[in-house]
């Protein structure tokens, strides 16, 4: 059982934006700004596409984005398009004797 | 450029000790305020963050796995090594290394990963 919990599936159709979810408690997602999220295709590694709940690495789209409210943190990708369609998972800081701890994932898919 | 690479056994069998080896580049580990973390996989399952080294050999590990883990770096060779002790076929997994800066929360650059699998 993951630490963060996510909808274990999302979709939508090109050029739509979808959001997902990740709820996590006090000692993590909501203690802390220091929520991630990756994307993984199949077969490969992940990419961190948000780091510190909002912040977009260099090279990511903007399509991406990141918030946070509470213990949940959310992902919306605008305009989605077809290499979009991946597997997402968020990430929390959980403090210094839990350093971090990964959501179940969330499989976008575009319709 | 920074790349990482995971290399080791495929196949363990059950109750044995897992070496992994991550050799990268484009980075140093002494002392540079960077560090290499492991994370793993069961094929089709989430991903599982297990252990971290930094720079200055702070160590920190998965509380579940805590005593089955241990992480070691060799900076001469630009390595960190990962050993799992009493092996189970549920560690059957994509293990991945990963580079992170002490200062930030998230793994920038992975390695492709390498697929063991526990089985007798």
């Amino acid at each position: 059982q993951s630490a963060l919990t996510q909808p274990p599936s999302a979709s939508g159709s090109p050029g739509q934006s979808v959001t997902i979810s990740c709820t996590g408690t006090s000692s993590d997602v909501g203690g802390y700004n220091y929520v991630s999220w990756y994307q993984q295709h199949p077969g490969k590694a992940p990419k961190i596409m948000i780091y510190e709940v909002s912040k977009r690495p260099s090279g990511v789209p903007d399509r991406f984005s990141g918030s946070k409210s509470g213990n949940t943190a959310s992902l919306t990708v605008s305009g989605l398009q077809a290499e979009d369609e991946a597997d997402y998972y968020c990430s929390s800081y959980a403090g210094s004797n839990n350093l971090e701890v990964f959501g179940g994932g969330t499989k976008l898919t575009v319709l | 450029q920074i790349t990482l690479k995971e290399s080791g056994p495929t196949l363990v069998k059950p109750t044995q000790t897992l070496t992994l080896t991550c050799t990268f580049s484009g980075f140093s580990l002494s002392p540079s305020g960077v560090g290499v973390g492991w994370i793993r996989q069961p094929p089709g399952k989430a991903l599982e963050w297990l252990a971290l080294i930094f720079w200055n050999d702070d160590k920190r590990y998965s509380p579940s796995l805590k005593s089955r883990l241990t992480i070691t770096k060799d900076t001469s060779k630009n390595q960190v090594i990962l050993t799992m002790t009493n092996m189970d076929p549920v560690d059957t997994a994509t293990y991945y290394c990963a580079h992170r800066y002490d200062f930030d929360y998230f793994f920038d650059f992975w390695g492709q990963g390498t697929l063991v699998t526990v089985s007798s």
